[in-house]
């Protein structure tokens, strides 16, 4: 099946900072790539929606600008988490896919100290 | 109240057992996914469903559209099935919104 990275698998950061998620669609095209969020033991909550060439859509609740999607490429997504701080560490996921698969990336856990 | 909801929520079983988890939506869907989270969290598609009935190797995933209920079966578990099983729907109308269960956490013991 079709093959999503996250890059990092991990990173811890200080406060204030800021940092970058990718999510690499390795052997097909994604027009839209989805980014969810997932605290301990909650489930997968969706963030936005990453369009290729234009701005992300953003559910209820999250910051957009906070959380900068940057969809440059048909394959690949970025998530910056800006002016990163302790409540902002989780595990965050991307996928992307067709109107009908969907394939998720592995998880980047951040972790703000 | 979620759209969508599993049971259990956790699960305890020998090895060897068969196990079944449940997954009931209340939203019109394009398709069902069945996901499978370690710890640590990384995040394995199993089975996407629009209908019917899919097998790969032990694992068996089942739909019933008109009941809005899917199951995902587990034969001859094993201890590397302990994980967090995860039932996941698309939208049928809103084409890219996911909803997602909470989850079931399976320990399969030696």
């Amino acid at each position: 099946g079709a093959v999503v990275s996250q890059h990092p698998s991990w990173v811890i950061c200080k406060s204030g900072t800021s940092v970058k998620i990718e999510c690499r669609s390795l052997d097909f095209q994604a027009t839209t790539m989805f980014w969810y969020r997932q605290f301990p033991k909650q489930s997968l909550m969706l963030m936005a929606t990453s369009n290729e060439g234009s701005k992300a859509t953003y559910e209820q609740g999250v910051e957009k600008d906070k959380f900068l999607i940057n969809h440059a490429s048909l394959t690949l997504s970025t998530l910056t988490v800006t002016s990163a701080h302790p409540e902002d560490s989780s595990f965050y996921i991307c996928s992307g896919g067709g109107s009908v698969e969907q394939y998720f990336g592995p998880g980047t856990r951040l972790t703000v100290t | 109240k979620n759209e969508v909801e599993q049971s259990p929520q956790n699960l305890t079983a020998q090895e060897g057992e068969f196990i079944t988890i449940n997954c009931s939506y209340s939203v019109g869907i394009s398709a069902l996914h069945w996901l499978q989270q370690h710890p640590g969290g990384g995040i394995v598609s199993l089975f996407m469903l629009s209908s019917g009935k899919k097998k790969h190797g032990r694992l068996i995933a089942t739909i019933n559209i008109q009941e809005k209920h899917s199951s995902l079966h587990i034969t001859a578990s094993h201890p590397r099935d302990s994980a967090v099983y995860i039932c996941a729907v698309r939208s049928e109308y809103t084409g890219n919104q996911f909803y997602f269960g909470t989850g079931t956490s399976l320990t399969v013991i030696p």
